[in-house]
């Protein structure tokens, strides 16, 4: 079974440009999160969203916006990257919100 | 005080060791209780689950949950190079709109 998909794999990225992380999954789980993992800081929520159709900020926000238009893709968009957006993303779902999270492989974004 | 506190180590032993890791955590509403393990370059893959107090045992694998002490563990036995990863724990306490909280994970590296 694929679970969670997420691309692109890696990518470097000009500040000041912008860029979309996509993430599908086919579990048919409700719930979906976007974190990002930083060295020391370990996981921290980015968005999330509850079921299609709604959204919710996490611990780190700023910079970033998701939109769920249907059950099985949450992307995440940077809109101006700045280097501080540099870190590893990861995608995650849940049958229903605060349950077991299953992750998806990441993307490593590297901007410059 | 952090909700969720993980020693990061890192912790390096001999293969066939008895591994102990632990989390401790500061709300005592929680009761899920969850360890994953992330290898490098993957994401996070679920472990063990288990709720409230008491032990689970998984193959190698145990996972301790004492909640008058806010304190859980995950045990590995006959630890193998294959056990080397970064191992997150996560809890939430029950309801609905309860969030999953992640510890900082710990690194593990068993030496052949």
């Amino acid at each position: 079974t694929a679970g969670i998909t997420q691309a692109p794999t890696s990518q470097i990225l000009a500040a000041g440009r912008s860029m979309t992380l996509r993430c599908t999954q086919d579990m048919r789980h409700n719930a979906m999160y976007w974190y990002r993992q930083d060295l020391g800081l370990g996981l921290r929520l980015i968005h999330y969203s509850n079921t299609a159709g709604t959204t919710g900020k996490g611990e780190v926000p700023d910079g970033y916006s998701v939109s769920r238009a249907n059950t099985d893709d949450f992307p995440l968009t940077l809109a101006s990257a700045v280097p501080s957006q540099t870190s590893v993303y990861f995608c995650a779902s849940s049958l229903k919100w605060g349950e077991t999270q299953y992750f998806g492989p990441g993307t490593r974004l590297l901007v410059l | 005080q952090k909700e969720v506190e993980q020693d990061p180590g890192p912790l390096s032993v001999p293969e066939g060791a008895i591994v102990s890791l632990n989390c401790t955590y500061s709300n005592s509403a929680f009761q899920y209780f969850m360890w994953y393990r992330q290898y490098s370059r993957k994401g996070p893959e679920l472990l063990m689950y288990t709720y409230s107090s008491g032990n689970k045992e998984d193959g190698r694998f145990t996972a301790q949950v004492d909640k008058s002490s806010k304190y859980i563990s995950l045990f590995i036995r006959d630890s193998q190079p294959s056990d080397s990863a970064t191992y997150l724990c996560a809890m939430r306490a029950q309801g609905g709109s309860e969030k999953l909280v992640f510890g900082k994970g710990t690194k593990l590296t068993v030496n052949p």
